[in-house]
Parts: structure tokens; C-alpha cells; sequence
């Protein structure tokens, strides 16, 4: 059985600001990892994704995550963070026995302030 | 293109009342996921179509949750006798195909029991 903890149920920053946003997983098998972000009454949206090669992969909004076979995690960053960045993102695990079946975390909200 | 939608988006049902909840995938996704969302938490996996195949439906909740997608595009998820247990945000996603781990969502349907 797959499981995500992801550390931290709120993070408030100020506009500018480095944030990280933790994840965790615990799995038997080789994963697939996931961050995707909920805008206010909208969808979920993939953010960036892990499936294989490099362990550090980015989106084009200037995020960052490195999964870390060892620790067993998979941390969201961003050197500089936007007002626009608001929003509740989720860390997500799947593998490839289950046919894209995702395991989510429970969602940390990201607030940006002024 | 159109991207995954649902309908309704917002249900409001009395305790005892069916409800039935629609998904229209993205054209040629061939795999299709339902996962329920409880306020505060990550979505949770329900049930996982591969065409109208139903490869998964481990996490459906009790057997008053069905979910069909006859002609392997436009899903239901049907509730019988609802439960206020049941109220959540109802997710549907798709993706190309079954290797293919990348999951688009729709927007959800806001179930209330009453």
C-alpha cells in the first residue's frame, strides 16, 4: 500500500519569498510522483511530475521538486513566490502496478501575502 | 481542447435520495478515475475505467456507489440512497492511455446530503 504525509497543513509567506512545500511517501515499489495545484473553485492541475531520469524536475512557472529515493520524499520549491501562487497543493504517488491509481496527501494550502 | 468536465457542478440531495453524477473525459482518453475529495483532505481513489472496462473498484465506499461508462467515453458515478457521509467534492479525471500517468480533472461536483 502507497501513502503520502505531506508535513505542513498551511504555509504563509510574504510575496518574494523562498517557500518549500514538504512531501512524503512510503511505497513498496518504484513510484511516480506527482504535485498538483487547486486554484479557488477550480480543478486540479498537474504541476510537475516524476517518472524517471533526472530527479530534479521543474515547471514553467519557475517551481521546483527533487525526489529523494533515500528519504523516501519529493519537496515543491520556489526561490521567489508570486501573489499568484495561492493556492492548496497536493503531492500525489502512483506506480506502475496499479495503473495510475494515485495515492494523494492530504494538501497543504499555500498563502501569499503582501 | 476541452478538457474534462462534469455535471452538475453543484448537487444538493436529502438523505435517502439517488443522485447520479456525470463525466465527460477529454476525446480519446482512454483511462478514466473517480476519486472523492471530503473537505480539508486529498482526493481519495474510488473506482478506474480502461475504455468501459472497470479494471478497479476497490475504493468505492459501500455498495450503494456504482459507476459505469458504457461506450468507453461519458462515465456515471451513481449514489444510492444517499448518506450525509457521502457529501464531498466528487473528482473525475482521464488520462491518454492506462501507461500513461498523467491525469487530467475536471472541476467536480460539490455534492451536499441533506
Amino acid at each position: 500500500a502507497q501513502s503520502v504525509t505531506q508535513l505542513d497543513s498551511q504555509v504563509p509567506v510574504f510575496e518574494e519569498a523562498p517557500v518549500e512545500l514538504r512531501c512524503n511517501y512510503s511505497s513498496s515499489v518504484s513510484v511516480y510522483l506527482f504535485w498538483y495545484v487547486q486554484y479557488p473553485n477550480q480543478g486540479l492541475q498537474l504541476l510537475l511530475k516524476y517518472l524517471s531520469g533526472s530527479t530534479l524536475v521543474e515547471s514553467i512557472n519557475g517551481f521546483e521538486a527533487e525526489f529523494n529515493k533515500s528519504q523516501t520524499s519529493f519537496h515543491l520549491r520556489k526561490p521567489s513566490v508570486h501573489i499568484s501562487d495561492t493556492a492548496e497543493y497536493f503531492c500525489a504517488v502512483s506506480d506502475n502496478t496499479n495503473a495510475g491509481k494515485s495515492t494523494f496527501g492530504d494538501g497543504t494550502t499555500l498563502t501569499v501575502k503582501p | 481542447g476541452a478538457g474534462v468536465s462534469q455535471s452538475p457542478r453543484y448537487k444538493v440531495a436529502k438523505r435517502g435520495q439517488d443522485v447520479a453524477l456525470r463525466c465527460d473525459p477529454i476525446s480519446g482518453h482512454v483511462s478514466l478515475f473517480w476519486y472523492q475529495q471530503a473537505l480539508g483532505q486529498g482526493p481519495e481513489f474510488l473506482t478506474y475505467f480502461q475504455n468501459e472496462a472497470q479494471l478497479d473498484k476497490s475504493g468505492l465506499p459501500s455498495d450503494r456507489f456504482f459507476a459505469e461508462r458504457p461506450e468507453g467515453s461519458v462515465s456515471t458515478l451513481k449514489i444510492q440512497r444517499t448518506q450525509q457521509e457521502d457529501s464531498a467534492v466528487y473528482l473525475c479525471a482521464s488520462s491518454f492511455r492506462s501507461s500513461e500517468y498523467e491525469q487530467y480533472f475536471g472541476p467536480g461536483t460539490r455534492l451536499t446530503v441533506t
